[in-house]
């Protein structure tokens, strides 16, 4: 079974670009999440999505942060303009439903704002 | 506002020796459990997981423990291998599959 695919790895921009991440959840997972991990933190949750469909976004910073999942798929979340606190890993991670409680995560995209 | 918190980043034991990995929540409406592992340049792996109707879980050479009157759950490795080395991420949600809070975790390291 194919796990969690993220792209890029690596991600170096200045602060006030635009970046882009791409997240292709297991085959089949309906529920898709992002999360952000801050050196020495834990992941915190930006977005979850239920297929295309998004069940929380409480957490994200809508003012520069979007995500959107096109046929319940792929998924992309986007900053801009990114800021010096943006830098952090961005791990994607989906299960095979709501209600179940293990997901899988991707290695993530360590992204660099300088 | 931190709600679940590992006040260890570092634990270090001895190989064959039991690795202790605590984990402390101040919301009581967390009802389910779980911890996840990470090594470098990984995303985390699930471990292991409890809902609050239990206080122990096993799975193996892993066991949870959740006490909810003090908040609180550890997790339990016997015996500890240098392949253990990694960080432990314990975190919960209220109700299955929402919303998980997770804590900074712990790195562990086991030594041969």
């Amino acid at each position: 079974e194919a796990g969690v695919a993220q792209s890029p790895r690596y991600k170096i921009i200045e602060k006030r670009q635009s970046v882009a991440f791409w997240c292709n959840p297991i085959s089949g997972h309906a529920t898709l999440y992002w999360y952000q991990q801050i050196l020495g933190q834990g992941p915190k949750l930006l977005i979850q999505f239920q297929n295309n469909g998004v069940v929380d976004d409480s957490q994200l910073p809508k003012d520069r942060f979007s995500a959107e999942r096109l046929k319940g798929v792929d998924s992309t979340l986007k900053i801009q303009p990114a800021k010096l606190e943006d830098s952090a890993v961005y791990l994607c991670a989906s299960s095979y439903s709501r209600g179940n409680t293990e997901a899988f995560f991707g290695q993530g995209t360590r992204l660099t704002v300088v | 506002d931190q709600q679940v918190k590992q006040n260890s980043p570092s634990l270090s034991v001895q190989e064959g020796r039991i690795s202790i990995l605590n984990c402390d929540y101040t919301n009581s409406m967390f009802d389910y459990f779980l911890w996840y592992k990470k090594y470098p340049a990984e995303g985390p792996t699930f471990l292991i997981s409890i809902s609050s109707i239990k206080d122990k879980n096993e799975d193996g050479r892993f066991t949870v423990f959740l006490n909810k009157s003090a908040k609180h759950l550890s997790l339990h490795i016997v015996p500890s291998q240098p392949g253990d080395s990694a960080v432990y991420f314990c975190a919960a949600s209220v109700g299955y599959g929402q919303n998980f809070v997770f804590g900074p975790g712990t790195r562990l390291s086991v030594l041969p």
